[in-house]
Formats: C-alpha cells, sequence, structure tokens
C-alpha cells in the first residue's frame, strides 16, 4: 500500500545531541513537508521540499536541516541549536502542481531530556 | 501574526447533534481551504475541502461552508458521533503558488468532544 512512513515513533534523546528523523513516502510525491506541532500551537512549518535537491525554510527552520536527496525520502536532523525540540513532529507529502491536500505520516514524537 | 485562526480551543456536542467547528483567516489571498481531523499521536488525516470559487461543499456527514466576504469558514457534522472526537484543523492555501512555494497554513485546532 502506499503511504508516508516516519520513524522512529518515538525518540529520547539526551539535550545537546543531533537527532534524525526519517520520512520515506511511496506515492511517487513531488513535494514534501515537515511540520512540527506543540499543545495548543497547531502545525507549524519547519521546512519543505517541491523537488530533489531543492528545498525551502518554512516558519520555524532554526535549529533544523533537511535533505533532499530522493524524491521519497526527505529526513529532518534537529540540531542541538534547537532551544525546545520536544515535540511531535509531522512529515507529509503531495502532487506537485494545483491545490489540494497533503498526505501526513503517523509522526514522530522526540522528547529531549 | 496569525493568518488562519480558529477561535474555539475545545467543543462539546451530545451524540446526534450537530457540530459547527468555525475558522477565520486574515489573508484574503487564499483561495484553497480544507479541514483534517487528528487523534492523538497520530497523523492528520484530510476530511474535506472547499475552492474560493464554491459556498458549500458537502461530503457525507460533512458540510463545509464558506464566506468569502467574512473571510470566514465553517465545518458542520451532522449527526455528530462519539467517533468524531479529534482534535480539527483548518488550514488554508493559495491555488496557485508558482513553481516552490505551495503550503498550507493552519489553525491551532479545535478539540471536539461527542459525548455518548
Amino acid at each position: 500500500d502506499g503511504g508516508i512512513t516516519q520513524s522512529p515513533k518515538y525518540l529520547f534523546r539526551k539535550e545537546g545531541q543531533n537527532v534524525t528523523l526519517s520520512c520515506e513516502q511511496n506515492l511517487n510525491h513531488d513535494a514534501m513537508y515537515w511540520y512540527r506541532q506543540d499543545p495548543g500551537q497547531g502545525l507549524r512549518l519547519i521546512y519543505y521540499s517541491q523537488i530533489v535537491n531543492d528545498f525551502q525554510k518554512g516558519d520555524i527552520a532554526e535549529g533544523y536541516s533537511v535533505s533532499r536527496e530522493k524524491k521519497e525520502s526527505f529526513p529532518l536532523t534537529v540540531t542541538s541549536a534547537q532551544k525546545n525540540p520536544t515535540a511531535f513532529y509531522l512529515c507529509a507529502s503531495k502532487l506537485q502542481g494545483e491545490a489540494g491536500e497533503l498526505f501526513f505520516g503517523e509522526g514522530s514524537r522526540l522528547t529531549v531530556l | 501574526d496569525q493568518q488562519v485562526k480558529q477561535n474555539s480551543p475545545s467543543l462539546s456536542v451530545q451524540e446526534g447533534r450537530i457540530s459547527i467547528l468555525n475558522c477565520d483567516y486574515t489573508n484574503s489571498m487564499f483561495d484553497y481551504f480544507l479541514w483534517y481531523k487528528k487523534y492523538p499521536a497520530e497523523g492528520p488525516t484530510f476530511l474535506i475541502s472547499i475552492s474560493s470559487i464554491k459556498d458549500k461543499n458537502e461530503d457525507g456527514r460533512f458540510t463545509v461552508f464558506l464566506n468569502k466576504s467574512a473571510k470566514h469558514l465553517s465545518l458542520h457534522i451532522v449527526p455528530s458521533q462519539p467517533g468524531d472526537s479529534a482534535v480539527y484543523f483548518c488550514a488554508a492555501s493559495f491555488s496557485f503558488s508558482g513553481a516552490g512555494s505551495y503550503q498550507l497554513t493552519f489553525g491551532k485546532g479545535t478539540k471536539l468532544s461527542v459525548i455518548p
């Protein structure tokens, strides 16, 4: 079945460590996105990529980095520069072109101890 | 500056009654709107959308209404069921963003509780 797979589902890390969250999709979608959800804050855009080897910062990109070497993959690295990394992270994808819905993965819960 | 606003953090409704979730937006350039449903620790799932050329879109128990002059949209769920209990997010976009820039702007969500 086609879909978006995020891993790991839960992740614990010590403060100061970099962490990479995986996002893989087999929907043949061109565009991929990373959102962060905090209680009462809704979904805020971190980074997005419309095509391979290209990506743009979203509203809260500071302390994060991404890469898009393959169409299917869009990993997110939470660096030690991110001041409040504990959150629920959501990856999404969409066909390029006209307006439409984003398809989301199941999310990754990162807790920094 | 929050461009998409859901001013009610929570809503409780009796089973079988109508649930009305509201959303306001400030950017008049938005012309495509979506509603997502989200359970705890899961990704959001798409519910229904509406283009600004319409003022109503219906899909089963779910209807979205758009009032462009008021920059307001609402989601009606009739009849409400306990399984509808979730957080509902309103989102907005520009239907044509040019290459490299399509994105959704989300509200903060409304937690709906349907009481049996």
